[in-house]
């Protein structure tokens, strides 16, 4: 059965840093990839997403992400955090638009001044 | 499109109460998922449907649960008696199938109080 890694269960950086949030996941085959972001109280919000192709995709807010086949990897990055970043990030994973996602425990991201 | 709405946005019922919770999916899409957030178990997925019929209910976590999709636009999640530990946030998603461009769409949640 796939399964999903977030290895992270909380991140703190400064506001202006750099952040990459790590993801790995357990496949027999390429599956398709997601971000998502869940503020406090609210609904999960689609980052990003890969299929295929570049292997480097990105997403709403300044995210990317980049899928490496030989680390079963999707790991998510911004290049300077905002305040307002703050929250539950998910990764996820899916074979097709209509099996189910299945989803990483999440890492919270605290970002301070 | 007003995305995945779901209803109600917040309910507290006492233990050994019917609770139904409610999602209409985005049109069009076909598929539909029903996932439980928890702390402890992070998003579980309960049930899934696609063309409104039930493919996978290995998730739900007793009898007390029950899922319906009448037709395309409707479906209800139900707990019969609701106790405690079903206490949660159940979120719905709706999806089209090969559709690589649209992904998943989540509704708001439905946070569950059962006292």
């Amino acid at each position: 059965a796939q399964s999903v890694t977030q290895p992270d269960i909380h991140i703190t950086v400064s506001e202006g840093a750099s952040l990459e949030l790590r993801c790995n996941y357990s496949y027999g085959a390429t599956p398709y990839l997601f971000w998502y972001v869940q503020s406090p109280g609210q609904g999960l919000q689609l980052l990003l997403k890969y299929f295929s192709g570049d292997t480097l995709v990105q997403g709403i807010k300044g995210f990317e992400a980049e899928f490496k086949r030989s680390q079963s990897s999707f790991n998510l990055r911004k290049p300077s955090v905002h305040w307002s970043d703050a929250a539950e990030y998910f990764c996820a994973v899916g074979l097709s638009g209509n099996t189910p996602l299945v989803f990483g425990k999440g890492t919270r991201l605290s970002v301070i001044a | 499109d007003a995305g995945v709405i779901q209803s109600p946005r917040h309910e507290v019922t006492e233990m050994g109460q019917e609770v139904t919770l409610r999602c209409k999916p985005i049109s069009g899409h076909n598929s539909l998922f029903w996932y439980r957030q928890t702390m402890m178990r992070g998003l579980e997925l309960l049930i899934y449907f696609n063309n409104n019929v039930p493919i996978d209910d290995s998730g739900m976590p007793e009898d007390r649960f029950s899922a319906k999709m009448p037709n395309a636009s409707f479906s209800t999640l139900k707990i019969q008696p609701s106790e405690p530990r079903d206490s949660a946030v159940y979120f719905c998603a709706s999806s089209l199938t090969g559709a690589k461009g649209n992904g998943y769409t989540f509704g708001s949640g439905t946070r569950l109080t059962v006292v």
